[in-house]
């Protein structure tokens, strides 16, 4: 159980364009979402912390308008980067947190920006 | 501001070899401690976590860590790695005030046959 998925997996886009991910909670209701960035060989860093039904929380320094969070449902979150720019390019991590437990992490979705 | 120190950046072993990775911590309050890690090309996983209780914690795949309040650190520790321990490390800290978790910069262990 506790199975989080991201799609796409891997997305392209063109400078200016905008890409949206998703993030589903499969087999458990997650009152929290989070996103992260992860750059090669580095840590993870915290975008965002989104409850269900509630604007999102946004981190030091992320421009919420860029990235736009969405958390319609107990199972579902997304992550719409409006405007891509290359140094948009990164691998996106969602994570969902189950009431009582740990936070279970997503795949990924390693985006590009040409 | 929070902090997450992972002192080594990149540990090369070999297969049986005793592995200790740093992790320290700063912040005053009452924290919850957990290691990651990330084999190549898969999502995080769960190696273990501390919440409470004792401070000695033991994890999946013969991992384990201990708390050590006063100094502020959670090292990972494991007896004998094997080459599928090949993976990034991470540390991360909760602290009481949300959800969000704090990673450390991570730890690259290459374990040799």
């Amino acid at each position: 159980g506790a199975v989080v998925s991201q799609h796409p997996s891997w997305v392209i886009c063109k400078s200016g364009t905008s890409v949206k991910i998703e993030c589903r909670s499969l087999d458990f209701q997650a009152t929290t979402m989070f996103w992260y960035r992860q750059f090669p060989k580095q840590s993870l860093m915290l975008m965002a912390t989104s409850n269900e039904g509630s604007k999102a929380t946004y981190e030091q320094g992320v421009e919420k308008d860029k990235f736009l969070i969405n958390h319609a449902s107990l199972t579902l979150s997304t992550l719409t980067v409006t405007s891509a720019h290359p140094e948009d390019s990164s691998f996106y991590i969602c994570s969902a947190r189950r009431q009582g437990h740990e936070q279970y992490f997503g795949p990924g979705t390693r985006l590009t920006v040409t | 501001a929070q902090s997450v120190s992972q002192h080594n950046h990149h540990v090369i072993l070999s297969e049986a070899a005793s592995l200790e990775l740093g992790c320290n911590y700063s912040y005053g309050g009452t924290v919850n401690l957990f290691w990651y890690v990330q084999y190549p090309g898969q999502h995080l996983q769960l190696l273990l976590k501390y919440f409470s209780g004792d401070p000695l914690v033991k994890g999946i795949k013969g991992f384990e860590a201990e708390f050590i309040k006063s100094k502020f650190s959670f090292n990972l520790r494991k007896p004998s790695v094997q080459w599928s321990d090949t993976a990034e490390y991470f540390c991360a800290v909760k602290t009481n005030s949300g959800y969000a978790l704090n990673f450390g910069k991570g730890t690259s262990l290459l374990v040799t046959p």
